[in-house]
């Protein structure tokens, strides 16, 4: 079973709207969670990053937010635009170094 | 100052084949990762390099499959013998420490396809 849980597998919203994304997971000990977007065809790219002691990162119009305590995490997207259209990945750090664990992405798409 | 490149971008090769795909990470960045993705899936994790030392394999298939950072030009995963099940995409990422937070910064991926 996968360590993080990303839903939903895919969300279509017009654009201009928000959406918020979900993460759950069971990595322990937790080092830090991140939040990549990755565009069809491209490598991933960082949008945020928080340690277990941060509850909430911004980037732009994008907004993390972290429960540490029940291990979820969410991505929350403001006046999306179709240029958000894209895969968007949760990862959490194991407290050793190398051991990363991604979600299997959410995939976006904006419509006009 | 140039991102993570990787070449080739895209790759076909028939069963049995070898692949060899490069990656030259960013510019003062001596920590490099391989990553594979398969169709409608997640990124998985496959190795871990510093220069010249293979720090961390746990994600590498034990057979077929190698991993190297020499010294001196960009890191190379080797397929050997490739079936269709190698089809993927593969992604390299780099970044310039082991901190708990730093940054991994990825390539654009070399889609193989085994015919």
């Amino acid at each position: 079973k996968n360590q993080v849980e990303q839903s939903p597998q895919s969300l279509i919203i017009l654009e201009g709207k928000n959406c918020t994304l979900q993460c759950n997971y069971t990595v322990s000990p937790f080092s830090n969670l991140r939040w990549y977007k990755q565009d069809t065809g491209r490598g991933p790219v960082s949008l945020t990053i928080m340690t277990f002691s941060e509850n909430t990162k911004s980037n732009g119009r994008y907004t993390a937010t972290l429960d540490a305590d029940t291990k979820q995490s969410s991505l929350h997207i403001t006046a999306s635009q179709l240029s958000d259209s894209a895969s968007y990945i949760c990862v959490v750090r194991h407290y050793n170094n190398n051991d990363m664990r991604f979600g299997a992405g959410t995939r976006l798409t904006v419509k006009p | 100052n140039a991102g993570v490149m990787q070449n080739p971008r895209h790759l076909v090769r028939r069963r049995g084949q070898e692949a060899r795909l490069r990656c030259s990470p960013m510019k003062g960045h001596s920590h490099v990762y391989w990553y594979r993705q398969l169709p409608e899936e997640g990124l998985k994790f496959m190795v871990y390099l510093q220069k010249e030392n293979i720090i961390d394999e746990s994600g590498m298939p034990k057979e077929r499959f190698s991993a190297e950072f020499p010294k001196e030009g960009p890191s190379i995963l080797r397929i050997q013998q490739v079936v269709r099940g190698d089809s993927a995409a593969y992604f390299c990422a780099s970044s310039s420490g082991q901190g708990r937070t730093d940054t991994q910064y990825f390539g654009p991926g070399t889609r193989l396809t085994v015919l």
